[in-house]
């Protein structure tokens, strides 16, 4: 009973390095998230998909990008890392839109840009 | 930009004590999550309210959405240790055509024993 499983758990990277985040899910979600969670700040979404082929932005998409080539998958890509980065990223997934579906999150992927 | 705003920040306690953590808005929420978040790990839905007045009862919490659905309440009774964490409280908003979750800041909760 896996749910929502993101790799790696921890990393550091240098400015201007590149890296995937990977997020997978096995409740055959159509819908999947990408979230980052700042000190004090809540959870900001940065990417959304409402199925496979379909992304959007969500609240700070500026410095990543994602793909949807899957139900199960949803990596988020960082192509020039800065220090601005420097987050705990969330993956979820849901049923279906709407405020009554419960969002699934995975445990985090901890981030340091140095 | 709807804002939710979450208080107290932060808020340490002992062990049995009684607490009450809140939830704001400048607008009217349509439906909103409580969810509660340990360290290390991802937040877990706690519950959903969606009617105005709503009193909702998962063992010892107590949720409660006003009457307005401007604001809601999450009332912990005889707070234990493992009530640690982070509370987290989400609006469901639809912009673009498509619904998301807006996340307050959250309440930090810890419990002594």
């Amino acid at each position: 009973n896996a749910g929502v499983t993101q790799t790696p758990k921890f990393r550091i990277l240098k400015i201007g390095q590149s890296m995937t985040l990977q997020c997978a899910q096995d409740m055959n979600h159509n819908y999947m998230y990408w979230y980052r969670q700042d000190p004090g700040m809540g959870l900001k979404l940065i990417y959304y998909s409402v199925g496979a082929g379909i992304t959007d932005k969500g609240e700070v998409p500026n410095g990543y990008n994602v793909s949807r080539s899957t139900t199960e998958d949803f990596p988020l890509r960082l192509e020039l890392a800065a220090p601005s980065q420097t987050s705990v990223y969330f993956c979820a997934s849901s049923y279906s839109w709407g405020g009554k579906q419960p969002q699934h999150f995975g445990d985090g992927t901890r981030l340091s840009i140095l | 930009t709807q804002l939710l705003e979450q208080s107290p920040q932060f808020l340490s306690i002992q062990e049995g004590e009684n607490l009450t953590v809140y939830c704001n808005s400048s607008s009217v929420f349509s439906s909103l999550q409580w969810y509660r978040q340990e360290p290390g790990e991802g937040p877990v839905l706690l519950v959903t309210v969606v009617t105005g007045g709503e009193v909702k009862k998962l063992k010892r919490l107590t949720f409660q959405f006003g009457d307005a659905r401007k604001d809601s309440s999450l009332h912990i009774t005889a707070a234990q240790p493992g009530d640690t964490g982070l509370y987290l409280c989400a609006e469901n908003t639809t912009s673009g055509g498509y619904n998301k979750l807006i996340f307050g800041a959250g309440t930090r909760l810890a419990v002594h024993p």
